[in-house]
């Protein structure tokens, strides 16, 4: 079954504890991208990545650091979580662009 | 400047009814333009892709309007499982870079 898989899917954590969601595709896409979504601001784009080795920022990337040494994982690190950060995340990968698959989310909450 | 712009809503409809969504995008060059429906902060999954000539699947069809620089999604004959938040996606500046409306939510009743 294709599908977009991130881990975990609930995450409460404190304020500093270095912290890693991991996303994993297995259709084969070249672009992956990540999202936060808070009530009031829709979706907002994290980072972005359009081959192996190859990131770049979005729109909110402050906080936020990733990787993609493997065309079907794209890990969001966040080496010190503040609660600001506190927010609904999604993964997503395309061949190329647009359309997007997403993950099922995770709900991350830092105290 | 807010690049993609709907109305927040709801729309509250009854069951059968026909409504419509409008969305406003601020960035000419736009090349791309979908819907996706979201249910309940669940992930978001495409509803369809919006075609210059506009385009239709059953009862949804969207519509595209360059000139005016807004797409629309007409619902007919509405049905309670379509409730749900509709987003309206335009690709941003950097190609694939795509841009999210904070999304139109549509309560459906019996």
């Amino acid at each position: 079954e294709a599908q977009v898989t991130q881990n975990p899917r609930y995450l409460i954590t404190v304020t500093g504890k270095k912290l890693t969601v991991t996303c994993s595709q297995n259709m084969n896409h070249e672009y992956m991208s990540w999202y936060r979504q808070d009530p009031g601001l829709g979706l907002r784009q994290i980072y972005y990545s359009m081959n192996v080795e190859v990131t770049d920022k979005g729109d909110v990337p402050e906080g936020y650091k990733v990787s993609r040494k493997e065309k079907r994982n794209f890990p969001l690190i966040l080496e010190s979580p503040s609660p600001n950060q506190t927010s609904l995340y999604f993964c997503a990968s395309s061949r190329s662009g647009p359309p997007l698959h997403f993950g099922n989310g995770t709900r991350l909450t830092v105290t | 400047r807010k690049e993609v712009e709907q109305d927040p809503g709801p729309f509250n409809v009854p069951e059968g009814a026909t409504v419509a969504f409008n969305c406003t995008y601020s960035n000419s060059a736009s090349q791309s333009f979908f819907w996706y429906r979201q249910d309940c902060r669940k992930e978001p999954k495409l509803l369809m892709s919006v075609y210059s000539s506009g385009n239709e699947d059953g009862r949804f069809t969207a519509q595209l309007n360059r000139a005016s620089q807004y797409i629309s999604l007409l619902i007919r004959d509405s049905k309670l499982s379509d409730s749900a938040t509709y987003l309206c996606v335009v690709n941003g500046e950097a190609g694939t870079a795509l841009i999210f409306g904070k999304g139109t939510t549509l309560s459906v009743s019996s």
